[in-house]
């Protein structure tokens, strides 16, 4: 596969459930982000890993959980998730910087019931 | 804070005409510009990136231009297709790992 990769394409979870959005890479980046997409709002950037170090968590709160075991590989952790948490979840690499631009995966549409 | 504006919201345009999609942004010191192309529920493919010391990139039927120093980037598309049909958003980046978005302009294009 080629590209950044997000799985699952949908999920569906209850308030009190835990789940994971897994986001995969293959073209060599070094750095990895997650982003919010809710209707009519702009993205929001969550989180940033560059060289596998978090560098950035723009104010997200604790039930949710970023993992980054490798530069290839990046989990978003999910638990006790509000209603209002519903959204399309896009994952995306870069170089370090993202001087050369970002590639995006095909996001993860979350609903929580 | 940088804020980026697309205009206009949505755009729907015969098949065959050119048309041109407008983003602004407060805060001329940015490192690049990049707009993508989202299908409904799915996510963004890039379609040019424009460094800051360039005016514009060209692929296919696609130009984008770039005057950093009033804040504007255009995004000019020729000879329409139904295809050409999503929503358009445009990014600029400043700082380490900032990358900030509009809202994008939905395009429509009629057979």
């Amino acid at each position: 596969e080629t590209g950044v990769t997000q799985t699952p394409r949908h999920l569906v979870m209850g308030m009190t459930n835990k789940k994971s959005l897994k986001c995969e890479q293959h073209l060599g980046h070094n750095a990895m982000y997650w982003y919010k997409q809710s209707a009519k709002k702009p993205l929001e950037l969550m989180f940033v890993y560059s060289l596998e170090e978090r560098v950035e968590n723009n104010s997200v709160p604790s039930r949710f959980s970023p993992e980054c075991p490798n530069s290839s590989h990046l989990f978003l952790h999910l638990h006790t998730l509000q209603p209002e948490d519903s959204a399309l979840y896009l994952c995306a690499s870069s170089q370090v910087d993202g001087l050369y631009g970002y590639t995006f995966g095909s996001g993860t549409r979350l609903t929580v019931v | 804070k940088q804020e980026v504006t697309q205009i206009p919201a949505a755009l729907s345009v015969p098949e065959g005409e050119n048309l041109v999609l407008n983003c602004s942004f407060t805060d001329s010191a940015i490192y690049n510009l990049q707009w993508f192309r989202q299908d409904p529920g799915k996510g963004l493919t890039s379609l040019l990136l424009i460094q800051s010391s360039q005016r514009e990139q060209t692929s296919g039927r696609l130009n984008a231009s770039l005057d950093k120093s009033s804040g504007r980037s255009t995004l000019y598309i020729a000879a329409s297709q139904p295809g050409d049909s999503a929503t358009y958003l445009c990014a600029v980046k400043t700082g380490a790992n900032n990358l900030f978005f509009g809202t994008g302009t939905r395009l429509t294009v009629i057979p």
